[in-house]
């Protein structure tokens, strides 16, 4: 079936660690992002791609980088410098010209956990 | 730089009402608007979108406006269930060149059976 795999599900990291989230998708799409979702709170935008080999910052940039060496995949590094990591992590891609007229697809998530 | 808000931030409704979930945008220059349902843990999954040159879509008991010169879109459930319980949100797809996705904060239903 095509879709978003995220993965883990859950993760816990120690202070000062850095983790990466995995976000793979086999719908075709150029575009990819990275939302931060906290208790009760929007998506916030982390990092987005329009295209392999090229990436934007969001507006919560600060702490994270990501890659795009491949179409399918654009991975998220939660770095130690991310002061307060605990969140939802939500991962989407968006195709382009596709019937739905670019219409966004999540991922199931991962939780973050400092520990 | 495009704000996107939702009013209410929660509602509580007996099963079997319409209701009317309210989105609305600072930024009319949008591709698309679309709506998404969140249940507690879980992603987003897409209920509809409406191009920029539409002005509603509908989906079995869900009927979603846009109106851009206004800057809202309304999402109509009708005939509420329990299972509608869940997290609303709406999100605006810029049209300019960097196509950023802004979403509003979402409303929490809960439908009381």
């Amino acid at each position: 079936d095509g879709g978003i795999t995220q993965s883990p599900k859950y993760l816990f990291r120690k202070e000062g660690q850095n983790v990466t989230l995995s976000c793979e998708q086999n719908l075709n799409h150029d575009a990819m992002y990275w939302y931060r979702q906290d208790p009760g709170q929007g998506l916030r935008l982390i990092y987005y791609s329009q295209i392999v080999n090229d990436f934007q910052k969001g507006d919560i940039a600060e702490g994270y980088s990501v890659s795009r060496e491949k179409k399918e995949s654009f991975p998220l590094t939660v770095t130690s410098a991310q002061k307060n990591p605990t969140a939802f992590y939500l991962c989407a891609s968006r195709g382009q010209g596709d019937r739905s007229g670019n219409t966004i697809y999540f991922g199931e998530g991962s939780w973050l956990t400092v520990v | 730089k495009q704000e996107v808000t939702q009013i209410p931030a929660a509602l509580s409704v007996p099963e079997g009402e319409n209701l009317v979930l309210n989105c609305s945008f600072t930024d009319s220059a949008i591709y698309n608007l679309q709506w998404f349902r969140q249940d507690p843990g879980k992603g987003l999954t897409s209920l509809l979108l409406i191009q920029s040159s539409q002005r509603e879509q509908t989906s079995g008991r869900l009927n979603a406006s846009l109106d851009k010169s206004s800057g809202r879109s309304t999402l109509y459930i009708a005939a509420s269930q329990p299972g509608d319980s869940a997290t609303y949100l709406c999100a605006a797809l810029g049209s300019g060149s960097a196509r950023q996705l802004t979403f509003g904060s979402g409303t929490q239903l809960t439908v009381l059976p």
